[in-house]
């Protein structure tokens, strides 16, 4: 099992939806999370970072931590195309673990 | 901002090659790491350092060293290039037991 799973997608939807995504990790040790936003041939840029439980907002985006299911999702509010990317899920606590990385599409 | 620059974009290489890849990061961050990219696998964590002229295994180093002489500097070699090496390498840094920031990857190919 890895220690970070991660569904590769790909998810496809309309402009204006709601993006939900999300990962789940074995290590109950971690205690940072992240996400980052990787368009085609680049590199991955940080797009959110919360510690410990609980949710933080910013602008369109939402992540929410649930450490008791050990489970951690991204919204994406108003999903607009220039949102079409690949979303990694990271988490760490001495170690940083990444996902696989969900490509997701949005069309106009 | 931090920015995290790596020397090449593209780069194709033969078989037996030495290749030199080189990352550069401009905020004095203690950490950077080495992680190579491929579809289905994800980010696979190849090399780090700590500190200067330290360096540690990551999950997969079987074919590739590296070397931090200078702080803001890491490179990663490898020293016999071969075709399951092509791939996207890309260089993150961090300050210490902080989240890691990337830079623009190398999508190495190799013949």
């Amino acid at each position: 099992q890895k220690e970070v799973e991660q569904d590769p997608g790909p998810l496809s939807v309309p402009e204006g939806a709601i993006v939900s995504l999300n990962c789940t990790y074995s290590n109950s040790a971690f205690q940072y999370f992240m996400w980052y936003r990787q368009y085609s041939r680049k590199g991955p840029e940080l797009l959110m970072y919360t510690y410990s439980s609980g949710n933080k907002e910013d602008g369109r985006f939402t992540a929410q931590v649930d450490k008791s299911s050990k489970y951690i999702s991204l919204f994406i509010r108003d999903s607009q195309p220039s949102d079409s990317a690949t979303y990694l899920c990271a988490m760490r606590n001495n170690d940083m673990r990444f996902g696989a990385g969900t490509r997701l599409t949005v069309k106009p | 901002d931090v920015k995290v620059t790596q020397s090449s974009r593209y780069l194709v290489k033969r078989t037996g090659e030495k290749v030199f890849l080189e990352c550069v990061q401009d905020m004095d961050h203690e950490n950077m790491f080495w992680y190579r990219q491929d579809p289905g696998l994800g980010l696979r964590l190849i090399y780090f350092s700590y500190d200067v002229k330290m360096k540690e295994k990551g999950d997969i180093p079987e074919g590739y060293s590296v070397s931090r002489e200078k702080k803001e500097r890491f490179s990663l070699i490898l020293e016999s290039a071969s075709t399951n090496q092509t791939s996207m390498y890309l260089c993150a840094s961090s300050p210490a037991r902080d989240t890691q920031y990337f830079g623009p990857g190398t999508r190495l190919t190799v013949l």
